[in-house]
């Protein structure tokens, strides 16, 4: 049983390029959260999602920042018009359930140049 | 509302010796509370977890955390340290884990290093 399956892995973007940042959940799971981590920062909360429905996007910044998770496919972070501070680690989790045990996977490391 | 606190950002520890990592929490309902940990460049592992169950949880890699009610408290402890312990960890609660819409809030982060 694969775990939750991030890609790219790293990810190189030019001031004003878009990012698109793939999930995808452990089988079996419905529930995905997607997460960032600044440098020398914990976790913070973006976004939470199941299948075709957005549950609480109560950390995403209000503008260029998109998520989706379609009834088919991976869960999709989507980053437009890149700025620098988009650089961090951006790592995504999975559970069959809200909130009980999440499965985290590597993580997308974002680095806007 | 739910938070967290690590009160150490940095812990260094010789090989062999026991290992402290604190954490306080807030939360107007039962917690549930998780220790996580992330080596280098690598993605985070879930370390033990509490659901209000036994107070003592024991996790992988011979580290345990105490649920303290009455210190909001849940420290991670291991009796003796390992140079492959050297990494960041973090505590983090979840409210209502049953219920949508609340999510895991993390702590900063605490770094153990490990000498030999």
């Amino acid at each position: 049983n694969a775990g939750v399956m991030q890609n790219p892995r790293h990810l190189v973007r030019r001031r004003g390029q878009e990012a698109r940042l793939r999930c995808s959940p452990m089988k079996g799971h419905s529930h995905v959260y997607w997460y960032r981590q600044l440098p020398e920062e914990g976790l913070k909360f973006m976004v939470y999602l199941q299948k075709e429905n957005i549950i609480d996007e109560s950390g995403m910044p209000k503008e260029r920042f998109s998520a989706e998770f379609p009834k088919e496919g991976p869960s999709i972070l989507r980053i437009q018009q890149v700025v620098r501070g988009d650089s961090a680690a951006y790592f995504c989790a999975s559970s069959d359930r809200g909130y009980t045990e999440a499965f985290f996977g590597q993580g997308t490391r974002l680095t806007v140049v | 509302a739910q938070s967290v606190t690590q009160l150490d950002s940095h812990v260094s520890v010789s090989e062999g010796t026991p290992v402290l990592l604190r954490c306080n929490y807030s939360s107007s309902y039962s917690p549930s509370l998780f220790w996580y940990v992330q080596h280098p460049n690598k993605g985070l592992q879930l370390l033990l977890k509490y659901t209000s169950a036994a107070t003592l949880v024991k996790g992988i890699n011979g580290f345990e955390a105490e649920f303290k009610k009455s210190e909001t408290s849940f420290h991670l402890t291991k009796p003796s340290a390992h140079m492959s312990d050297a990494a960041e960890y973090f505590c983090v609660v979840s409210d209502r884990p049953n219920q949508a819409g609340t999510a895991l809030i993390f702590g900063k982060g605490t770094t153990l290093s490990v000498s030999s």
